[in-house]
């Protein structure tokens, strides 16, 4: 495709339910990362996949939260038992390497509002 | 840890005058920074990086490890330059991820 794609743009779901948000990379990126922009809280990194190495899972903010990478490429995040602090704009952004100096490149994002 | 802080959450100016974001970022080893743009509606973007020593769009950058800064300059406003801006940083000892600043939202007045 042309860019990051990600499902559902928007979300919106009752306290306690679990919701998977997905997200299709750029064809050929070895990197992908998830992140989440909140209000009051900014944009923060979560988790990023490079190849087939075990995922870097430092910035997720608790168990509630998880993710896989399938066949390198289309990446699923779940959050489990959904509370009201989790609505934000979850983006996906992926680059061709890993490395520091590589441009990622980001999805729309998808908004999660949770009653 | 690694620290990105931009102190302007609004910056306000008028067309064709001068503007600066400022950066300031905190950092044990080599740093990568990046400048980060969303456009009204659109989704975020690279705007530049400092390794790459270029201009976009009319803005430059410079890293300065002196005063740990990474300030962005464009010399005259133009309309379209309203947008959020982020100031990022990546680093081996950051495990290669993005920290992102808190954003200054630029509005450029006619």
């Amino acid at each position: 495709g042309a860019g990051v794609s990600q499902s559902p743009s928007n979300k919106v779901t009752e306290k306690g339910k679990d919701v998977e948000l997905r997200c299709d990379p750029i064809s050929g990126h070895t990197a992908l990362y998830w992140y989440r922009q909140s209000l009051g809280q900014g944009l923060e990194f979560l988790i990023y996949f490079q190849g087939n190495s075990a995922p870097d899972k430092s910035g997720l903010p608790s168990d509630r939260f998880s993710a896989e990478r399938t066949g390198g490429s289309v990446s699923t995040l779940t959050i489990q038992r959904t509370q009201q602090e989790d609505s934000a704009v979850y983006l996906c952004a992926s680059s061709p390497a890993w490395g520091a100096n590589q441009p990622q490149h980001f999805g729309d994002g998808t908004r999660l509002s949770i009653l | 840890a690694q620290r990105v802080t931009q102190p302007e959450k609004l910056l306000s100016v008028f067309k064709g005058a001068p503007v600066e974001l400022k950066c300031n970022y905190s950092y044990s080893g080599s740093p990568e920074l990046f400048w980060y743009v969303q456009y009204s509606r659109q989704r975020l973007q690279l705007l530049l990086r400092h390794i790459s020593r270029e201009s976009i769009k009319g803005f430059t950058a410079d890293l300065n490890k002196g005063e740990t800064s990474f300030h962005l300059k464009k010399p005259f406003a133009q309309e379209e330059d309203s947008a959020m801006y982020y100031c990022a940083l990546s680093g081996i000892a950051a495990g290669n991820k993005l920290t992102f600043g808190g954003g200054t939202r630029v509005l450029v007045k006619p």
